[in-house]
């Protein structure tokens, strides 16, 4: 158990809904990641927050998504209009931002939210 | 496309041996590097990660090599135990160090499932 957790574990929705999925990182980390990764591949990058600062977002993979991270702790992943092809792990991460004199920005990943679209 | 990748999918050793799992990544720019443990139904499990101005890291009974002429990572896996099946992902990054730093997501290969046979 790395300190992240998502919520739920799993989901199963018909296409056409919108699912949202909850990551809880590491408690003094200020950044937080969320990837996708589907089977048999590597996770895929999807967007990050540096406290409640979204500063990148243009991995999202459509405007169907979208996250949150409005006080800095917890994060939201919004998936509007669900498609069949959205089915996969979705991944959450949490660092503590990098400072000098420090060599890396270790991410450490949650267990994932598994979605299945029907 | 991908800026990192494995070069074998699946890598099968016996109990006690070392096994060898290597990454090609073709962005000449990444400096930081990560190799990653995913057990079934988990997220990705940190094993270590090297800069680019280092050739060599040690961990416990991990050893990650670094060759930049070359673009190549392999992780290095001494006496292999069951424990040790898993799928390994390297992952790279840019500039992780300082905050503020353009902190980007992680770019991971597609992985190697790495079997232990008793």
């Amino acid at each position: 158990d790395t300190g992240v957790s998502q919520d739920p574990r799993h989901k199963i929705t018909k296409r056409g809904q919108n699912v949202t999925f909850r990551c809880d990182p590491i408690s003094e980390h200020n950044r937080l990641y969320w990837y996708r990764q589907t089977l048999g591949q590597g996770p895929e990058f999807l967007t990050y927050f540096q406290n409640e600062a979204q500063l990148e977002k243009s991995r999202l993979l459509s405007d169907r998504f979208s996250a949150e991270r409005p006080k800095g702790s917890f994060s939201t992943l919004e998936i509007q209009r669900t498609e069949q092809g959205d089915s996969a792990m979705y991944l959450c991460a949490s660092s503590l931002a990098a400072t000098s004199g420090r060599a890396r920005d270790e991410q450490f990943f949650g267990p994932g939210t598994r979605l299945t679209v029907l | 496309g991908e800026s990192v990748g494995l070069h074998l999918p699946t890598l099968s050793v016996q109990e006690g041996d070392n096994s060898i799992i290597n990454c090609a990544y073709s962005n000449s720019a990444s400096d930081y590097f990560i190799w990653y443990k995913q057990e079934s139904g988990k997220g990705p499990q940190f094993i270590i990660d090297i800069r680019s101005n280092m050739d060599k890291r040690q961990g416990q009974r991990v050893t990650v090599l670094l060759n930049k002429t070359v673009k190549h990572l392999s992780l290095q896996i001494a006496a292999t135990q069951p424990g040790d099946s898993a799928v390994y992902f390297c992952a790279e990054n840019t500039t992780p160090e300082y905050s503020g730093g353009g902190a980007d997501g992680l770019t991971f290969g597609k992985g190697t499932h790495l079997i232990i046979q008793p």
